[in-house]
């Protein structure tokens, strides 16, 4: 079935650093792939999304490519703020094959220290 | 202003209590969401419902009930049940025919003393 592998956190990073966070996908069909953030006590918000292949999603200085060679959507961020700190989802959705279920990884907890 | 309401944002009650969440959402979106949430963990789905009147279980549906009588309303029960019912339960929706994202409600914290 459909799934997401998430790289496991927490990760330190120092103002300023360049952030990766790794997200791999397994799927049937052709899935939609995002990336939330969730800060604490809040619900998740969509951060960006790719819905084929090829597709770059950014927003806010953070940017992701949906890569179905390697079936992977990475989360990246050349220059880390004190105000990045979150948790970070990637989900799929693969409206077609699964209909509206979607599928999140564990989340990666993102610390970014001044 | 559109978007997702869960009220209350905290919740206590005692063991043994049945207790509904509210979930309200004025996007006219066809499918909705609960998720359960517990401290350093990810998502894992409770109930979804893509119409009225129909809703389906998921992966932890034991000791929970929903309804759906109305399209913008999608209320979860926690049941005496439910072993361990203290987490953060989100709720979400989405539009039905689209690549959309899962649009997200600020969450309820549920304690259970």
């Amino acid at each position: 079935g459909d799934s997401v592998t998430q790289m496991e956190g927490p990760v330190t990073l120092s103002e300023e650093a360049f952030l990766t966070i790794n997200c791999t996908y397994t799927a049937t069909g052709y899935p939609s792939l995002f990336w939330y953030v969730q800060y604490p006590g809040e619900g998740l918000q969509l951060l960006l999304k790719a819905t084929k292949a090829d597709d770059k999603g950014s927003n806010k200085g953070f940017e992701a490519t949906y890569r179905k060679e390697t079936t992977s959507f990475h989360l990246e961020k050349g220059s880390v703020q004190v105000s990045d700190s979150a948790v970070y989802f990637c989900a799929l959705s693969d409206l077609r094959n699964t209909g509206n279920q979607f599928y999140f990884g564990t989340g990666t907890s993102l610390t970014v220290i001044p | 202003d559109g978007g997702i309401t869960q009220s209350p944002k905290y919740l206590f009650r005692k063991e043994g209590q049945n207790v509904t969440l509210s979930c309200e959402q004025n996007l006219n979106h066809d499918a909705m969401y609960w998720y359960r949430q517990d401290p350093g963990q990810g998502l894992r789905l409770i109930y979804y419902s893509q119409i009225v009147n129909d809703f389906q279980k998921g992966d932890i549906a034991e000791g929970y009930s929903v309804s759906r009588e109305k399209k913008e309303s999608f209320p979860l029960t926690v049941t005496s049940a439910q072993k361990n019912p203290t987490a953060f339960y989100l709720c979400a929706s989405r539009p039905w025919t689209s690549y959309n994202e899962q649009f997200f409600g600020p969450g309820t914290r549920l304690t259970v003393l």
